[in-house]
């Protein structure tokens, strides 16, 4: 059981907009910055979003990450069918005193 | 390019001990923090232990006691000792670099290890 909480699954059409929510409580996503990390199965996770909102150089502004509170909320608009794939959000947890990821999204664009 | 290369995974048995390994190039190894994250079969990533440039370490409490992080500078290279395993830590192995302003900026490839009899 992953201590921040994502949808196992979402879904959007070509050109779409779709957004993939990640829940958390104030010792983790209340109180520390969120990554987010896209994962093609069989390959290594990649950057995608870092502090909340950031974009690593090379990442399309399509992709955007937002906080409020303890959840966070990635954004992908323009959807491609390349943009399939696994999505996860992670950050420190307080009272854990170590990183988590949560369960993680598979991401189909139909 | 900053290259992160995993090795040392494989078969063992329940209660045997592996070390993985983790070359990194590219990139001057002393100045980051690096990490290692796991993903079982069919799973999503599990975030195991983390070391400092300056030798600050923390573990998950899910091996805490069994798993040690170490590095050396003078061979650029990262490594997991892995004590008393079970038949949940198989999965794949990342060692991952941190940015000054990111976790996990950088990742390998993985290294498959297996907990069977």
């Amino acid at each position: 059981q992953s201590v921040l909480t994502q949808p196992p699954s979402a879904s959007g059409t070509p050109g779409q907009r779709v957004t993939i929510s990640c829940s958390g409580s104030s010792s983790n996503i209340g109180s520390n910055y969120i990554y987010w990390y896209r994962q093609v199965p069989g390959t290594a996770p990649k950057l995608l979003i870092y502090r909340n909102s950031q974009r690593p150089s090379g990442v399309p502004d399509r992709f955007s990450g937002s906080k409020s509170g303890t959840s966070a909320s990635l954004a992908i608009s323009g959807l491609r069918s390349e943009d399939e794939a696994d999505y996860y959000c992670a950050t420190w947890d307080d009272s854990l005193s170590g990183r988590v990821f949560g369960g993680g999204t598979q991401l189909t664009v139909l | 390019e900053v290259q992160l290369v995993e090795s040392g995974g494989g078969l063992v048995q329940p209660g045997g001990s592996l070390r993985l390994s983790c070359a990194a190039s590219g990139f001057s190894f002393s100045d980051y923090s690096m990490n290692w994250v796991r993903q079982a079969p069919g799973k999503g990533l599990e975030w195991l232990s983390y070391i400092s440039s300056n030798g600050i370490i923390n573990y998950a409490h899910s091996v805490k006691g069994r798993f040690t992080i170490s590095r050396d500078t003078a061979k650029n290279s990262l490594y997991l000792q892995m004590n008393s395993l079970r038949a949940e830590d198989t999965a794949v192995y990342f060692c991952s670099r941190d940015a000054s302003l990111a976790y996990f900026e950088h990742w390998g490839q993985g290294a498959l290890v297996t907990v069977s009899s």
